[in-house]
Formats: structure tokens, C-alpha cells, sequence
């Protein structure tokens, strides 16, 4: 089993669409969580983090849910500009390592 | 204010010729981080430092690759002798400190190994 799984995809969704990502990881004891975007032929970039609690930050939504390993994001109103892949990342384990698992991505493509 | 720099950005070459990959992060990050990124695995990470100290390399693919990080700003990523299959984009990435902070990518080295 991958250690981040995500859907590849791709999701075409037309603008003003709402469009969910969902995302699963295996190592229960992971404490930090990140969506990243990367546009094609660019480097990955930080989107936003993911909170227990969950969080929003404009038109996008994060949610966490440590009980069943499970991590979301939720784009509303969705714009062109918003065509990327969007990657689920996940801490290897708590504590002082800073490695990041990556999941490969899921590729989103709004149409006009 | 400079993010993540790489050299070079592409890099086409022959099988068996050695290439040397070459990142600067940011200043005052003091973790730095390999990735190999291709369409059928994604992005793997094959090393990182933190204070100049290589602390993880077992995604190192295999004696063909290795990395050095001689000070805070500057490591370089080699490939002696270069395979086909090594055929990738190469990212730099760097964190602030330990612990699952957020990592900032360079733009990358496309490498084609011919």
C-alpha cells in the first residue's frame, strides 16, 4: 500500500464548479499535512496546511480526519486559473524528521 | 527576496557521462532536500541534509547517485555514469528547520540522458 494515495484523475469540471480531492495515508503517528499545487512544468508549491480543525482560505477548503486517515480539499467556484495538479502531502512520521510523502497527484483541468 | 536557485535548468547528455546537479537554498533554511519526480513514480526523495549533514539517503536509487552539501548554501546532486532511465526532473527543496515544516521547491533541472 502507498503510503499517500490520491485519485490521479483527471478532473474536468467546468468554471464556478465546486470540486472535492480526497486523499488517504497509512502512517497513523504523521502529524503534519499539506496540500501543494504544481502547474504544469513547474515545481510544487505550497497551497495550504491542514489543520485538525479544519481550514479555509478563500475558495478553498481543507479538512483532516486523523480517526480514518483521510485528508480533503474542496475548491469552490472553481476558475481556469485553478488547472493544476494538486498534490496531498504528509509528514513520514512525528517528531524532529522533516521528511514529506507526496502523493502523485491529482490533476484538475476547469474548462471554460 | 531569492527562493530555491538550481543549475542548470536542462540538461541533455549521453549515457555514461557524469552530470552534477547544483542547488542553493534559502538563506537561513537549514534543511535541503533531493526529489526525482517522473510520470510514472511522481516525486521520490532521494536525500536530505539538515545543517549541512545528510540525514536520510535511502531513496538514493544506487551507488550512481550521490550528494554533498559542503556548506549552508550550496549542494550538488551527481550522477556518474548517467543511465537513460535516469531521465527526470531533479528538484532542490529547502525548509526551515525540522520537524514537517513546509518545504519551498526550486524550479528544477529537466535532465534527459540520451
Amino acid at each position: 500500500r502507498k503510503e499517500v494515495e490520491q485519485d490521479p484523475g483527471p478532473f474536468n469540471v467546468p468554471e464556478g464548479a465546486t470540486v472535492a480531492f480526497n486523499c488517504t495515508y497509512s502512517n497513523s503517528a504523521s502529524q503534519s499535512f499539506f496540500w501543494y499545487r504544481q502547474d504544469c512544468r513547474k515545481e510544487p508549491k505550497l497551497l495550504m496546511s491542514v489543520y485538525s480543525s479544519g481550514n479555509e482560505d478563500g475558495r478553498f477548503t481543507a479538512q483532516l480526519n486523523r480517526a480514518s486517515q483521510y485528508i480533503s480539499l474542496l475548491i469552490r467556484d472553481s476558475k481556469l486559473s485553478d488547472s493544476a495538479t494538486y498534490l496531498c502531502v504528509v509528514s513520514a512520521y512525528g517528531g524532529a524528521t522533516n521528511k514529506l510523502i507526496f502523493g502523485t497527484g491529482t490533476l484538475l483541468a476547469v474548462q471554460p | 527576496d531569492a527562493g530555491v536557485i538550481q543549475s542548470p535548468r536542462h540538461e541533455v547528455t549521453e549515457m555514461g557521462q557524469e552530470v552534477t546537479l547544483r542547488c542553493k537554498p534559502i538563506s537561513g533554511h537549514n534543511s535541503l532536500f533531493w526529489y526525482r519526480q517522473t510520470m510514472m513514480r511522481g516525486l521520490e526523495l532521494l536525500i536530505y541534509f539538515n545543517n549541512n549533514v545528510p540525514i536520510d539517503d535511502s531513496g538514493m536509487p544506487e551507488d550512481r547517485f550521490s550528494a554533498k552539501m559542503p556548506n549552508a548554501s550550496f549542494s550538488t546532486l551527481k550522477i556518474q555514469p548517467s543511465e537513460p532511465r535516469d531521465s527526470a526532473v531533479y528538484f532542490c527543496a529547502s525548509s526551515l528547520r525540522a520537524g514537517g515544516e513546509t518545504q519551498y521547491f526550486g524550479p528544477g533541472t529537466r535532465l534527459l540522458v540520451l
